[in-house]
Formats: structure tokens, C-alpha cells, sequence
């Protein structure tokens, strides 16, 4: 079965720039999106056809994927940042990544 | 506003059935796809399955193929998840979520989430 690998963890400054990959096999051929989880709080799009964002989602939040791999990028990182980020797919079946932890300090 | 309305907590025993739900309004119910997602306590996000409300045609992610059954009402824009004989290793927050075929591929809406916890 396809699968979609993360980093547990990426810690970043506050006003500094935060990548955080998504690694799948020709990924770059399928269209990746990104969701920001809270605590206790439900899923938020954030990012989808690759680099598209939804309504709302402010512009420090961009999205590239090519070959591989998936990145997430947020500009000016902000401490509303910190949260759970997982990358999503379709192969045959809908497939999520592991999830990030971003800490904003 | 488009919104994705789920049941409530649910406190089961090993053994017993029970069946969430998940109420859209705001949108055509029956024009999109609705899928279930499994988040166990501290854990990732897990695609179980999806249901199209307007014919009723549903997939399952291998892992959760006849451990559950995802149905559809589309009378009263409702989508279900069902197990017959909960586990208390299906504890856990379960969303639904909208796919909009505009976002190729992404869920745009999702559910507050409904706690289902299995314990003797």
C-alpha cells in the first residue's frame, strides 16, 4: 500500500521560515494537500492541489511537490502556527502522513 | 454556512453495536463525496472510507473493510459509520469530512469529531 512519511518533529523561531516534507514514492505525480490540526481541535485545510489555498488561509502558508516529495512551507512563522500538520493523497485509496509537530519557540 | 454536524460521545462496552452520525447542510449533500477519518488518543489521522450520498456508493480503506460500515441518508443529508461489535481498540475520535472534487483530492470540511470510547 502507498505510503506518505513526515517528520515527527520540526521546531522553528518565531518569524522564521518552517518546512516540513512529505516523502512518497513519485508523490510529484499526484496532487498533495495539507491539513493543520490544534489540540482538540478538527482538521483545517490549509493547503491543497499541491499549492493552493483555501479560503482564508493566510499567505504565509504555500505548498510545492515535485519528484517525491511534498513540502509545506510557512513564512513568518507565527506562535498560532504551532500545531499538528499532516500531508494527504489519493493512490488508489486516500492516504495521510504520519503528521508534524511544529513548535514555534 | 456549509457545515459538517456530528452525533455526540458515545460510551460503549466490548461487544456492543453502535451507529455515529454526521448531518451536512448548507451545500447539496448528495453532490459530494463524505469520508470517515480515525484519530486514535495521540495518534495520526487514518482514512477509513467514503461514501458518494448520491447513489450510495461507498469504498473502504483495506484496514477497516468489514470492521465497519460507512451509509448514507440522503433524505436527511445524513452519513453514517456503524461497527456491529465495538473493540476497545476502537476507542477513539472519528471525523467526517467533505471532498470537494474541486480541491482534487482534499477533505474542505470536516466535523467537530465524535469521541467513541469502548470500555468494560
Amino acid at each position: 500500500s502507498y505510503e506518505l512519511t513526515q517528520p515527527p518533529s520540526v521546531s522553528v523561531s518565531p518569524g522564521q521560515t518552517a518546512s516540513i516534507t512529505c516523502s512518497g514514492d513519485k508523490l510529484g505525480d499526484k496532487y498533495a494537500c495539507w491539513y493543520q490540526q490544534k489540540p482538540g481541535q478538527s482538521p483545517v485545510l490549509v493547503i491543497y492541489q499541491d499549492s493552493k489555498r483555501p479560503s482564508g488561509i493566510p499567505e504565509r502558508f504555500s505548498g510545492s511537490n515535485s519528484g517525491n516529495t511534498a513540502t509545506l512551507t510557512i513564512s513568518g512563522t507565527q506562535a498560532m502556527d504551532e500545531a499538528d500538520y499532516y500531508c494527504q493523497a489519493w493512490d488508489t485509496d486516500v492516504v495521510f502522513g504520519g503528521g508534524t509537530k511544529l513548535t514555534v519557540l | 454556512e456549509v457545515q459538517l454536524v456530528q452525533s455526540g460521545a458515545e460510551v460503549k462496552k466490548p461487544g456492543e453495536s453502535l451507529k455515529i452520525s454526521c448531518k451536512g447542510s448548507g451545500y447539496s449533500f448528495t453532490s459530494y463525496w463524505i469520508g470517515w477519518v480515525r484519530q486514535m488518543p495521540g495518534k495520526g489521522l487514518e482514512w477509513m472510507g467514503i461514501i458518494y450520498p448520491g447513489d450510495s456508493d461507498t469504498r473502504y480503506s483495506p484496514s477497516f473493510q468489514g470492521q465497519v460500515t460507512i451509509s448514507a441518508d440522503k433524505s436527511i443529508s445524513t452519513a453514517y459509520l456503524q461497527w456491529s461489535s465495538l473493540k476497545a481498540s476502537d476507542t477513539a475520535m472519528y471525523y467526517c469530512a467533505r471532498h470537494d472534487p474541486g480541491t482534487l483530492g482534499a477533505f474542505d470540511i470536516w466535523g467537530q469529531g465524535t469521541m467513541v470510547t469502548v470500555s468494560s
